[in-house]
């Protein structure tokens, strides 16, 4: 069964910590990876997309990795305004999406 | 640009009741998704729509259906609803389909069956 997981469930750390998330899959044909950062009271906003092991994309503070088994979200001295939900999703080979269940991240000032 | 509009925001419902939401898409965006987010279960993809036609459907009851307009928009519609079914129901459009595009997504609907 396709399954995506992700740790820690939460996180909190001081400004400027730096740290990384972790999304690992077992999906038949992975097709894409997505990472997604989502506020409270809003939807998903879109983040990055990783289509094979080896890939790497930075924004701003932000770095996502991508082996064959999982990927990583990397955080390079977060700021406040990094706090949010970040959301891990992959493409399966049938085109359906599934999502793990975040990772609650609290950056403290 | 307007981005992705969700009514109504907040709804109250009975069990047993129906409900139909409503999805305005990006304009020139032709796909449109819907997902259910719940504490428990996270973010679970309910069925995309390409087109006015039903491209890919999650694992969820026959009560959960939509339908897609000529002008993309979509509604979602739950019948005989259950107290399982409170959520934060979320919509996405892309410009094609949604495993080749980025999608994005609305504030979503928040339904409460009580």
């Amino acid at each position: 069964e396709d399954q995506v997981t992700q740790s820690p469930e939460a996180l909190r750390l001081q400004e400027g910590e730096s740290s990384s998330l972790n999304c690992s899959y077992t999906v038949s044909g992975l097709r894409g990876l997505f990472w997604y950062r989502q506020d409270p009271g809003k939807g998903p906003e879109f983040l990055f997309t990783l289509y094979s092991a080896g890939e790497e994309k930075e924004k701003e503070r932000l770095k996502a990795t991508l082996t064959k088994k999982e990927s990583f979200l990397h955080i390079t001295a977060p700021k406040p305004e990094d706090s949010a939900t970040y959301l891990c999703a992959v493409q399966a080979r049938d085109d359906k999406i599934i999502f793990g269940k975040g990772t609650r991240l609290h950056i403290l000032p | 640009k307007a981005g992705v509009t969700q009514t109504p925001r907040y709804l109250i419902k009975t069990r047993g009741q129906q409900v139909t939401l409503s999805c305005s898409p990006i304009s020139g965006h032709r796909s449109v998704s819907w997902y259910q987010q719940t504490p428990g279960q996270g973010l679970q993809f309910l069925f995309e729509y390409f087109s006015e036609t039903q491209r890919n459907k999650g694992n969820f009851p026959g009560r959960f259906s939509g339908r897609q307009f000529s002008n993309s928009r979509s509604e979602m519609n739950v019948s005989t609803l259950e107290l399982g079914d409170s959520a934060l129901y979320l919509c996405a459009s892309s410009r094609g389909l949604a495993a080749k595009n980025i999608q994005y997504f609305g504030a979503g609907t928040r339904l409460s069956v009580l």
